[in-house]
């Protein structure tokens, strides 16, 4: 059974950092992109960002980008997201996906979320 | 905005058919397969189909999925309560390169 486990979420301020991290079981990991997705209140689903099998394609959003970093490490079968300079409309629940391929394709199998709040 | 456009809302009875809409454009439902999502309030999305008309693993054949040009098609039969839910259509834009997804549809089964 695929899991999708986040963790890393909680209230910053306007301009400070989060790091998100997701743990990942029941698939072979270093075969699939992941990806994170948001929902903001009362809004849809958002893409952040994506990151290939073996990290050599990336992808962010373009609310994101330059601010936003993913990352991946194949050997603890772990999936992060580095959010800098956080601002009040990054407020979301933060989904790690994964991949119907190792490429950066689309979405099968979500996570259950992490809360991101930024507020001062 | 969203990338993808769908109603915002959907009702039908108990039994009924329904159907949910997703207009996109060439550089993306026009070029790129298209997946469904059904997603619960405090819950994880589900995908509910694949490259445009596949269901995904236990996924009944209540529900279906077509694709036409730069529009595609959700259907679900034999509506339930347990329905009742938010359903997102979502693909891959080549230009953009990014993955969009609609706004989302609310179905009440009344």
């Amino acid at each position: 059974e695929v899991q999708l486990v986040e963790s890393g979420g909680g209230l910053a301020q306007p301009g400070r950092s989060l790091r998100l991290s997701c743990a990942a079981s029941g698939f072979t990991f270093d075969d699939y992109a992941l990806h994170w997705v948001r929902q903001a209140p009362g809004k849809g689903l958002e893409w952040v960002s994506g990151i290939s099998w073996n990290s050599a394609k990336i992808d962010y959003a373009d609310s994101v980008k330059g601010r936003f970093t993913i990352s991946r490490d194949n050997a603890k079968n772990s999936l992060y997201l580095q959010m800098n300079s956080l601002r009040a409309e990054d407020t979301a629940l933060y989904y790690c996906a994964k991949d119907f391929s190792g490429d950066v394709w689309g979405v099968d199998y979500w996570g259950k979320g992490t809360l991101v709040t930024v507020s001062s | 905005q969203p990338v993808l456009t769908q109603p915002p809302s959907v009702s039908a009875a108990p039994g009924q058919k329904v159907t949910f809409s997703c207009s996109g454009s060439s550089s993306n439902i026009g070029s790129n397969s298209v997946s469904w999502y059904q997603h619960l309030p405090g819950t994880a999305p589900k995908l509910l189909i694949s490259e445009n008309n596949q269901r995904h693993s236990g996924i009944p054949d209540r529900f279906s999925g077509s694709k036409s040009g730069t529009s595609a098609t959700l259907g679900i039969t034999g509506l339930q309560t347990g329905d009742e839910a938010d359903y997102y259509c979502g693909t891959w834009d080549s230009s953009l390169s990014a993955v969009v997804f609609g706004g989302g549809t609310k179905l009440t089964v009344l």
